[in-house]
C-alpha cells in the first residue's frame, strides 16, 4: 500500500544550525502539507503545497521556515535558524486531489538543543 | 480560526468495552476525519466522512458526521489492548482546490486487559 516516507526518524541539532526534513508523498499525489506536533499537544498545520508553490500558511511558518519540491519525489522543510521551542515531531502529508482525506508520514522528531 | 474540541481529553476503559468520543467545532465542515496516532508515529486515517449524517464502518469502528457538519462522533465496539493510543479527530473545509485539515485536541484512550 502507498505511504508517505519521512526522513529521517529523528534528528538532534544544535539552536542555530539548519535542517531539512525530507518527505516523499505519495504518487500521484498533487497537495502536500506540513503539520508540526509538540510533545503532547495537538496536531498543527504550517503550510500546503501544490503546484510548485505555497497554498496557504499558519503563523507559525515564519520566515525561518521554506520548503520545495526539488525533483518529482521529495518535499523538503527546511528551518534556516532552529530554536528550542522548534523541536516538535514535524509530519508530511499528502493528498490526491485537495478535498480527499490526507495520508501521513510517520514524522521526524526533531530535538534541538 | 477554527477551533475543534474534543470530548473525553483521556479515558480508561476494560478490554472488551465500546467506546465513544465526539468532537464538536466552533464552524462546519464539508469532511470530518479520524485519525490514531500511536506514540512516536504519525496520524493513521481510520474513517473518513463526506456527507451531514453520513455514519461509516470500519471494521469494530463506526463513525457519524453530524446534520449540522460541526460535529462528529466515533465508536469503538469491543475494545481491544491494540486500540489504545490517541484519537484525532479533524475537519476539512472544501471551497474548491485543496483545504488543509484541522486537527482537534485529542482523546487518549487507554485499554485495561
Amino acid at each position: 500500500e502507498p505511504e508517505v516516507t519521512q526522513t529521517p526518524s529523528h534528528q538532534v541539532t544544535q539552536m542555530g544550525q539548519e535542517v531539512i526534513l525530507r518527505c516523499v508523498p505519495i504518487s500521484n499525489h498533487l497537495y502536500f502539507y506540513w503539520y508540526r506536533q509538540i510533545l503532547g499537544q495537538k496536531v498543527e498545520f504550517l503550510v500546503s503545497f501544490y503546484n510548485n508553490e505555497i497554498s496557504e500558511k499558519s503563523e507559525i511558518f515564519d520566515d525561518q521556515f521554506s520548503v520545495e519540491r526539488p525533483d518529482g519525489s521529495n518535499f523538503t522543510l527546511k528551518i534556516r535558524s532552529t530554536k528550542l521551542e522548534d523541536s516538535a515531531m514535524y509530519l508530511c502529508a499528502s493528498s490526491r486531489e485537495g478535498l480527499t482525506e490526507a495520508f501521513f508520514g510517520q514524522g521526524t522528531r526533531l530535538t534541538v538543543v | 480560526g477554527q477551533q475543534l474540541n474534543q470530548s473525553p481529553q483521556s479515558m480508561f476503559i476494560q478490554e472488551g468495552e465500546d467506546v465513544s468520543m465526539n468532537c464538536t467545532s466552533s464552524s462546519i465542515f464539508n469532511t470530518w476525519l479520524w485519525y490514531k496516532q500511536d506514540p512516536g508515529e504519525g496520524p493513521v486515517l481510520l474513517i473518513a466522512l463526506y456527507k451531514a449524517g453520513e455514519l461509516t464502518s470500519n471494521g469494530r469502528l463506526t463513525a457519524q458526521f453530524g446534520i449540522t457538519r460541526k460535529d462528529s462522533f466515533l465508536n469503538i465496539s469491543a475494545s481491544i489492548p491494540s486500540d489504545v493510543g490517541i484519537y484525532f479527530c479533524a475537519g476539512q473545509l472544501g471551497a474548491g482546490g485543496y483545504q488543509k485539515v484541522t486537527f482537534g485536541t485529542g482523546t487518549k484512550l487507554q485499554v485495561i486487559p
